[in-house]
């Protein structure tokens, strides 16, 4: 069964500093990503796609793909608390069948 | 901008009897719906995927008679969770797709409590 593989799975990281998560998929047909933010008590709203191979920045955060190894990074540099979320990786489930799957998220807090 | 309405925003339950929620995109026309559970612990479970005249294709682990979907349009799609059990808890979340776009857009989603 196709899955979606988030790390770490929690993620603590002082205020003005760098925040990287990972997100690997395990099936050899996906080699497309999106990065979704979950405030507390909210739902999920999509951050960040990246469909192609390399570097993708919008802002304080850039999201990198390798699709040989089928693995997706996000980084926020310059964290704020207010990026204090569960970011949950996304991918294609069954390549066109329509269906995405996300992973258990990553947890992160920012401390002021 | 595309929005989705889910209502209700919370609800309670007792445990063997079912609650229907629904999910309202306005001003974009939902080609299809998927419908998402959340566990308490977190982990994120498609249901099943819901494409306007196409058959409702579930996940393993749910069923229709558990979980029967009505997407009649392309701006309103609802699902009732029947017999809900404590199993049942969490936040259900509809994401609407636009179009050709595989970009998921969630409602706010459905927080059952179920006692």
């Amino acid at each position: 069964q196709q899955k979606v593989q988030q790390s770490p799975e929690s993620l603590i990281v002082p205020e003005g500093g760098m925040a990287s998560l990972n997100c690997t998929s395990s099936d050899r047909n996906v080699d497309y990503f999106w990065w979704y933010r979950q405030h507390s008590g909210k739902s999920p709203k999509m951050l960040m796609s990246i469909f192609s191979n390399g570097e993708k920045e919008e802002g304080r955060f850039t999201v990198h793909l390798n699709k040989a190894s089928l693995h997706t990074s996000l980084h926020i540099r310059d964290s704020q608390p207010s990026d204090s979320a569960l970011y949950l990786c996304a991918a294609p489930m069954n390549y066109n069948q329509g269906k995405l799957i996300f992973g258990q998220g990553t947890k992160l807090s920012i401390k002021p | 901008g595309a929005l989705v309405y889910q209502y209700p925003r919370r609800t309670i339950c007792k445990s063997g009897t079912s609650m229907r929620m629904e999910c309202q995109a306005v001003g974009f026309q939902a080609t299809s719906v998927a419908w998402y559970r959340q566990s308490p612990q977190k982990t994120f479970e498609l249901i099943a995927l819901s494409t306007v005249n196409s058959a409702i294709k579930y996940e393993q682990n749910f069923t229709q008679e558990k979980f029967p979907i009505s997407h009649p349009n392309l701006s309103f799609s609802s699902m009732t969770v029947l017999n809900a059990y404590l199993e049942d808890r969490g936040l259900y979340l509809c994401g609407v797709r636009l179009g050709g776009a595989e970009t998921l857009y969630f409602g706010s989603g459905t927080r059952l409590t179920v006692l």
